[in-house]
């Protein structure tokens, strides 16, 4: 079946360092995918999201990038704060762009 | 405007226990997803309404139900409850409809309700 997998289950930054967090994912027929921040006591927040007919999309101080030839995408974060610290998840839909597959998260840490 | 907002928002039961959570979507989203999120599974989609019926469903037990009411608020049930149903239960809801920019169906997610089975 599907699925979407994350490279690093934690990830630790400098402050004002960027951040790149990877994901990948197996379903060839996925068309959309997004990406969600989730801070600790709190539900998932929307980042950004992409469409597969495009390879680049860029947010404020956010960047996705998708390579459909190797079913990876990775979200950037410039100049990451400590506001940034949270789990990252992608996600991607599954026939309907409101029933996502999700990955397993990344914890992202921005050292002071 | 208001967010997401699901009740209660902590909850404790025994097992065989049933218990029933509520959402109410942003004012105008017409469609209410719930996910479970548990840290060995992660998040996984439970189902999805849409004009008080339900669009589509994971692979959970038929002891895992919702329901939608004509305000598209919705309520999602567990009947007997077992341990491994502790969990973060999300709700979130979205706009239904051609998109006309990016992000305008994403779904917006309440806090979730953190149900604890004893």
């Amino acid at each position: 079946g599907e699925s979407v997998g994350l490279h690093l289950p934690t990830l630790s930054v400098q402050e004002g360092d960027n951040s790149i967090i990877n994901c990948a994912y197996s379903n060839s027929a996925s068309d959309y995918f997004i990406w969600y921040k989730q801070e600790s006591g709190k539900g998932p927040q929307f980042i950004i999201d992409i469409r597969s007919n495009m390879d680049k999309r860029q947010g404020q101080r956010v960047t996705v990038l998708l390579n459909k030839t190797v079913k990876h995408l990775s979200l950037q974060i410039a100049a990451t704060q400590p506001g940034d610290s949270a789990v990252y998840f992608c996600a991607e839909n599954s026939g309907s762009a409101r029933q996502l597959t999700f990955g397993s998260g990344t914890q992202l840490t921005v050292l002071p | 405007k208001a967010g997401v907002t699901q009740t209660p928002r902590y909850l404790i039961k025994t097992r065989g226990q049933q218990v029933t959570l509520s959402c109410s979507p942003i004012s105008g989203h017409r469609s209410v997803s719930w996910y479970q999120q548990t840290p060995g599974q992660g998040l996984q989609f439970l189902f999805e309404y849409f004009s008080e019926t339900q669009r589509n469903k994971g692979n959970f037990p038929g002891r895992f139900s919702g329901r939608q009411f004509s305000n598209s608020r919705s309520e999602m049930n567990v009947s007997t409850l077992e341990l491994g149903d502790s969990a973060l239960y999300l709700c979130a809801s979205s706009l239904v409809g051609p998109a006309t920019r990016s992000g305008a169906n994403v779904l917006t997610f309440g806090a979730g309700s953190r149900l604890t089975v004893l």
